[in-house]
């Protein structure tokens, strides 16, 4: 049992290429989500996913695109990467249960833009 | 606005201290309040999630509290370990919605 996966784990990207980051989850949750943590800031939601099928925005979404094909992969897209984007991003996965829900975190992709 | 406040930013202990870590926030409607253990280079793992109804919550050395009234949490932690050593973050959820992070609290354990 993996838990949440994310590639890669390091990135350097020149400004205005693009990437895709991958998040992986084997526990059959419904709810995903990308966050980037920056330092001396909390974590941001850049956008987040309900299901298979659907996505929504959070805080931060601008200079980011996402899908979710299919209900274990959620994917991260810069189009064109800009310095602002330098940061770590972590991807989550939750359930709900009888608490509420808790979210299961990735190991991080820290994304340098130069 | 909804927020979440967390102090100290950073602390230093000696191992084998006690210490508190506090969390108050102005989130409303108020859901639950989870505290995530960070540690450098890794995701944040969950230690304790609490709702309303909830004062108090352990989890081993971890013990969590809950003033709904006063909105206002903390997270205790006994007989410090090097390993205690990481980023305790509290998290509240906003109603059916939102979930809103705190900054921090950086914690150092010290031989």
């Amino acid at each position: 049992n993996a838990g949440v996966t994310q590639t890669p784990k390091f990135r350097v990207l020149k400004t205005g290429q693009s990437m895709t980051l991958l998040c992986a989850q084997d526990m059959n949750h419904e709810y995903m989500y990308w966050y980037r943590q920056d330092p001396g800031m909390g974590l941001r939601l850049i956008h987040y996913s309900v299901g298979e099928g659907t996505t929504a925005k959070g805080e931060v979404p601008d200079g980011y695109n996402v899908s979710r094909l299919k209900k274990q992969n959620f994917l991260l897209g810069l189009e064109s990467a800009a310095p602002s984007q330098t940061s770590v991003y972590f991807c989550a996965s939750s359930y709900l249960d009888r608490q509420g829900d808790i979210q299961y975190f990735g190991a991080g992709t820290r994304l340098s833009v130069l | 606005k909804n927020q979440v406040e967390q102090s100290p930013q950073s602390l230093i202990i000696l191992e084998g201290k006690n210490c508190t870590l506090q969390c108050n926030y102005t989130v409303s409607p108020f859901s639950n309040l989870r505290w995530y253990k960070q540690d450098t280079g890794r995701g944040p793992v969950s230690l304790t999630i609490m709702t309303f109804s909830e004062n108090t919550k352990s989890n081993g050395r971890y013990t969590a509290t809950l003033d709904a009234d006063t909105k206002q949490s903390s997270l205790h932690i006994t007989a410090s370990q090097l390993s205690d050593s990481a980023s305790y973050i509290c998290v509240v959820r906003k109603g059916d919605d939102k979930i809103i992070f705190g900054k921090g609290t950086r914690l150092h354990i010290l031989p």
